[in-house]
């Protein structure tokens, strides 16, 4: 149990649905972090919120749209995905945006686009 | 910017003998390194990190890492594997006094054999 929550685990959706991701932290912490894991691929960060304001998107596409309602909550809302969408979504948070600071994460949503 | 080597994308161990996984980091300026694991179908867990204390730093689970600066590396071991430490690991880098990302390597999956 590392304090953050990820639901569903599991997400099977079609090319033209809409769905959602969601992420809680019970750590206290400030800033929260979308990462996408693929095989064979290093994680790649795709969004940062630092005290609920977007401070980072790594030219992810349209189709992934970030929501931060408060420090402790994140969602990413996915529509029109693609088959190379398919992968593992990992939210995290840490104390802070700062370098040194030890980013925690949660066990992942993994998700299939058919 | 920073980057992480982390060579060899496999590793394979016999029960009981030493784990070396190996990770080389590029940085213009003094870096801070973690180790995180991956075991199946989970989300990543830090395993130790250094912030320009100690050049040795422990972890949990048995393992440590040595912080080499003039070979840049940072090498995580164990000096006896077990069953249970079958799991990805990936080394990551950030750098200090900044707000920069991690940015994580591709990953070693280390298989240890009865």
């Amino acid at each position: 149990e590392t304090g953050v929550t990820q639901t569903p685990r599991h997400l099977v959706m079609g090319m033209t649905n809409k769905k959602s991701l969601k992420c809680e932290q019970h750590l206290g912490h400030n800033a929260m972090y979308w990462y996408k894991q693929s095989a064979k691929k290093p994680l790649e960060l795709m969004f940062v919120y630092s005290l609920e304001e977007r401070v980072e998107n790594n030219s992810v596409p349209s189709r992934f749209s970030p929501e931060c309602p408060n420090s402790s909550h994140l969602f990413l809302h996915l529509h029109t995905l693609q088959p190379e969408d398919s992968a593992l979504y990992l939210c995290a948070s840490s104390p802070g945006q700062a370098s040194g600071n030890t980013i925690y994460f949660g066990e992942g949503s993994w998700l299939t686009v058919v | 910017a920073q980057s992480v080597t982390q060579l060899g994308s496999h590793v394979s161990v016999s029960e009981g003998a030493l784990v070396l996984l190996r990770c080389n980091y590029s940085s213009s300026v003094p870096p801070y390194l973690f180790w995180y694991v991956q075991y199946p179908n989970q989300g990543l867990q830090l395993l130790l990190k250094y912030t320009s204390a100690a050049t040795l730093v422990k972890g949990i689970n048995g393992f440590e890492a040595e912080f080499k600066k003039s070979e840049t590396s940072f090498h995580l071991t164990k000096p006896s594997a077990h069953m249970s430490d079958a799991a990805e690991y990936f080394c990551a880098v950030s750098d200090q006094g900044g707000s920069e990302k991690l940015v994580f390597g591709k990953g070693t999956k280390l298989t240890v054999n009865p």
